[in-house]
């Protein structure tokens, strides 16, 4: 089963506005990850939140976590057009850190129109 | 840096056939890590090595497909004989492992169409 799923599954919104995606694990994390892909490209890491954080932010990006839920949330704020792909988060698989091994959920699928 | 190399971008094959996928890891980073994705499925990891070393190889899901690292440098991911079922992306990419809170580096990913 998957460790990471991210709801909703698609996002359709308008340039400027905001964009919310969560992520819902089952287990225990030592940190959790989002990363972005978009059409017919790999995987681009943007945030890593550890598991002692609640709250962080990047550029356009924040992401919060809640370990007692086991949920995190990735807000892309005054979307832009170029915004349009994929978003995963991927988390270490036990908690541990010890094999570099992550899981990634099945992506929220984001189209922001100009 | 150029990042994680993945070839050939594109493969066309019979049923059948061999195919080889070939990665270079960026250059420092200790561990590699094969994936593929699919519309059904997902992303699913198949085996990722450390220090050239295969840690897990659970994800791959038949004794079709086989993975070498002879080197730090260069990966292979085989599947012989290929089946239609096996049409996906496979994805390259690696990491500095040092314990916890890596970040992994993705190649661009080799489309994989078998007839």
């Amino acid at each position: 089963s998957q460790q990471g799923e991210e709801d909703p599954q698609a996002l359709s919104i308008q340039e400027g506005e905001n964009a919310t995606m969560n992520c819902s694990y089952k287990t225990s994390i030592n940190n959790l990850q989002w990363y972005r892909q978009n059409s017919g490209r790999g995987l681009v890491h943007l945030i890593l939140i550890r598991s002692n954080e609640r709250e962080k932010h990047s550029g356009r990006l924040r992401v919060t976590l809640d370990t007692s839920k086991k949920s995190s949330s990735l807000l892309i704020t005054a979307s832009r057009a170029a915004d349009t792909a994929s978003y995963f988060c991927a988390t270490d698989v036990d908690g541990s850190g010890n094999t570099g091994k992550l899981i990634f959920g099945q992506g929220t699928t984001l189209q922001v129109k100009p | 840096d150029a990042g994680v190399i993945q070839s050939p971008r594109h493969e066309v094959t019979e049923m059948g056939q061999e195919v080889t996928l070939r990665c270079k890891p960026i250059s420092g980073h200790n561990s590699l890590f094969w994936y593929r994705q699919t519309m059904m499925r997902g992303l699913e990891l198949l085996i990722y090595f450390n220090n050239n070393v295969p840690i897990d190889d659970s994800g791959m899901p038949e004794d079709r497909f086989s993975a070498k690292m002879p080197n730090a440098s260069f990966s292979t991911l085989k599947i012989q004989p290929s089946e239609p079922r096996d049409s996906a992306v496979y994805f390259c990419a690696s990491s500095y492992f040092t314990g916890g809170q890596e970040t992994q580096y993705f190649g661009p990913g080799t489309r994989l169409l078998v007839l």
